[in-house]
């Protein structure tokens, strides 16, 4: 089975500090995401990349960055966590460059981050 | 773009009743469809798709879900819920062409399936 890791399960941060989400994916996957949840909207995308060193703006990258240096490991970067910035923070991979196992995605628990 | 509609944000629903939970999305290509469950303080988990083929797809835990295209329409269907179906549901959809931005998936708002005693 597919594997997907978030570094913290929860996340309590000060307004201005940098926040870093790690993210880990232990098949080999091409493709890693970053969502951020919120109710009443569903899932966002903020950032993916389908390849080491590659990235991609998904809907609201606004305030975030994010790093892929390796395969497996995709992060997402607060520069200045803000108070709106408060979510849960969901981290999705898939494989393949082609065909529909591609758009197959697998989650992560999620890292609910409050910033104060 | 592609988007996604799911109609009704909170759904209850007494045990062993069926359930529909729907799902509308607009796009002007042919798309792929999913449905993915979220149990309380966890990620979320693929119940089914539709790639091509049979419009009713069956997923896991006894859902199901039927493609109409005319309708634009993927609505999840259960016929007896249990206790344990207590969950958020997202439906979401994406491009079927080859494309970068085809890998992304654009999910609906969410239903909270609530399943009562």
């Amino acid at each position: 089975d597919v594997k997907v890791t978030q570094s913290s399960r929860y996340l309590v941060k000060r307004t201005g500090e940098k926040v870093f989400l790690e993210c880990v994916q232990d098949m080999d996957h091409e493709n890693m995401f970053w969502y951020r949840q919120d109710p009443g909207l569903g899932l966002r995308l903020i950032y993916f990349s389908y390849d080491v060193k590659m990235k991609e703006k998904g809907d609201i990258p606004e305030g975030y960055s994010v790093s892929r240096e390796k395969k497996e490991r995709f992060s997402l970067i607060l520069e200045s966590a803000s108070t709106n910035q408060t979510s849960m923070y969901l981290c999705a991979s898939s494989r393949g460059t082609s065909g529909a196992k591609r758009n197959e995605q697998f989650f992560g628990p999620g890292t609910r981050l409050t910033v104060l | 773009a592609q988007s996604v509609t799911q109609l009704d944000s909170q759904v209850p629903v007494f045990e062993e009743a069926p359930v529909e939970l729907r799902c509308n999305y607009s796009s002007s290509v042919s798309v792929y469809l999913f449905w993915y469950v979220q149990y309380p303080n966890q990620g979320l988990q693929l119940l089914l798709k539709y790639l091509s083929g049979s419009t009713l797809v069956k997923g896991i835990n006894g859902f199901e879900a039927e493609f109409n295209k005319s309708q634009t329409s993927f609505h999840l269907r259960k016929p007896s819920v249990h206790i344990s179906d207590t969950a958020e549901y997202f439906c979401a959809v994406t491009l079927s062409i080859s494309s970068g931005s085809a890998r992304q998936l654009t999910f609906g708002s969410g239903t909270q399936l609530t399943v009562l005693p």
